[in-house]
């Protein structure tokens, strides 16, 4: 079993729709928990940060954390043609480690 | 800023040949990581580095691969002898501080293909 799983997907979904990528993982030490946004041929780019469980909303984005279920979602409201991605969930044990887990990736497609 | 920049985008070679990334961190970024992307194990940490000396070098897949970092301006990843297995995308990343509220921005990343 790999650390981290994500649905590779790829999801297609219509514009305007409420998307949920999703991320479980295994080890029980991850603290801090993050989601990345990677277009195609691009370097990841960071989208939220979220520490332990609970949830923390950033515009059109809400980053949930269950550390009791070792899952973590990222939903994202009214999608467009833009969001299409693909989103890297990472996790690391402690606010200064810097050896992150990477989950292999969802790609989403959002059509017009 | 122009971002972190890596050299070249793209290198395609042939196995056994020597193989150099290069990459320019952010000015004043203590923290400069190298990651390996693949369809197969994803986005790996390689090495990283706090102000030029290596920190972790647990991800290095074995003794072809090194990674130098001269100066807080440039780092070198380099593959001798380059292998089919090789094929990935590198990235490049740094940070200005260690804490995780410090965002960690990622070059574009070289292309590389062994032949």
């Amino acid at each position: 079993q790999k650390e981290v799983e994500q649905d590779p997907g790829p999801l297609s979904v219509p514009e305007g729709a409420i998307v949920s990528l999703n991320c479980t993982y295994s080890n029980s030490a991850f603290q801090y928990f993050m989601w990345y946004r990677q277009y195609s041929r691009k370097g990841p780019e960071l989208l939220m940060y979220t520490y332990s469980s609970g949830n923390k909303e950033d515009g059109r984005f809400t980053a949930q954390v269950d550390k009791s279920s070792k899952y973590i979602s990222l939903f994202i409201r009214d999608s467009q043609p833009s969001d299409s991605a693909t989103y890297l969930c990472a996790m690391t044990k402690g606010n200064y480690g810097q050896n992150f887990v990477f989950g292999p990736g969802t790609r989403l497609s959002v059509l017009p | 800023d122009a971002g972190v920049i890596q050299s070249p985008r793209h290198e395609v070679t042939e196995m056994g040949q020597e193989v150099t990334l290069r990459c320019k961190p952010i000015s004043g970024h203590d923290y400069l990581f190298w990651y390996r992307q693949t369809m197969m194990r994803g986005l790996e940490l390689l090495i990283y580095f706090n102000n030029n000396v290596p920190i972790d070098d647990s991800g290095m897949p074995e003794d072809r691969f090194s990674a130098k970092m001269p100066n807080a301006s440039f780092s070198t990843l380099k593959i001798q002898p380059s292998e089919p297995r090789d094929s990935a995308v590198y990235f490049c990343a740094s940070r200005r501080g260690p804490s995780l509220q410090e965002t960690q921005y990622f070059g574009p990343g070289t292309r590389l293909l062994v032949l």
